[in-house]
């Protein structure tokens, strides 16, 4: 059972365009989302995070969006830049005793210069 | 040191040979995760060590696989009579706690090449 889930294996969009990373998860529980930045032979880096308390977070180009009714959340990144080009990763912590952390399948993203 | 230490950076190996990895976490961190990315796949959740409780180790994918954390710091992922579909990037995380608020920090894996 894929509780989070990253339905668009790769995004292309132009540098200075809008970026956006979609999300979806099904455990009503999680209370906080995560993404992560992968670069090749890298490991992944933390980026944004959110509470399921707010629907917005803000972090100079990069915003992330909640949509708890939807079960929903996006990271959108204005303007996207080459740099930006890397394998981004929702995640949530799953509770109840532990905290492992859920990940999605992870959306490769490729800004043209 | 100042971020999470994984070693080797890259392993080829026979099948059904044992292979070690080892994690050396980030100083003061009690939270120790394992996770595994296979080609064209997400992150899959193997193990959680969280200071001195009993390790969360419902992500093993068989009992070939297991995990140790000694002192509360170092950590070592054995894999014993290694599978083609052992094959992955091995990452290891570690963060403040167990809040499950926090950032994981990840180390740049070990890469297992099974043949």
């Amino acid at each position: 059972d894929q509780q989070v889930k990253q339905n668009s294996p790769s995004l292309s969009v132009q540098e200075g365009r809008i970026s956006i990373l979609n999300c979806d998860y099904t455990n009503s529980m999680f209370d906080y989302f995560l993404w992560y930045k992968k670069y090749p032979a890298e490991g992944p880096t933390f980026l944004i995070s959110i509470s399921s308390i707010k629907d917005k977070n803000e972090d100079g180009r990069f915003t992330v969006f909640l949509n708890k009714s939807a079960k929903h959340l996006s990271l959108h990144i204005v303007p996207s830049q080459p740099g930006d080009s890397a394998v981004y990763f929702c995640a949530a912590p799953l509770r109840g005793g532990t905290y492992k952390y859920i990940f999605g399948t992870g959306t490769r993203l490729k800004v043209l210069a | 040191g100042a971020g999470v230490s994984q070693s080797p950076s890259n392993k080829v190996t026979e099948k059904g040979k044992d292979v070690e990895l080892r994690c050396d976490p980030i100083s003061g961190h009690t939270a120790l995760y394992w996770y595994r990315q296979s080609l064209g796949q997400g992150l899959e959740f193997l193990i959680y060590f969280q200071g001195n409780s009993a390790p969360d180790k419902s992500g093993l994918p068989s009992d070939r696989f297991s995990a140790e954390r000694t002192g509360g710091s170092v950590s070592t992922l054995t894999i014993q009579r290694t599978q083609q579909e052992d094959s992955a990037v091995y990452l290891c995380a570690s963060s403040f706690g167990g809040a499950g608020t926090g950032e994981l920090f990840f180390g740049e894996g070990s890469r297992l090449t099974v043949l």
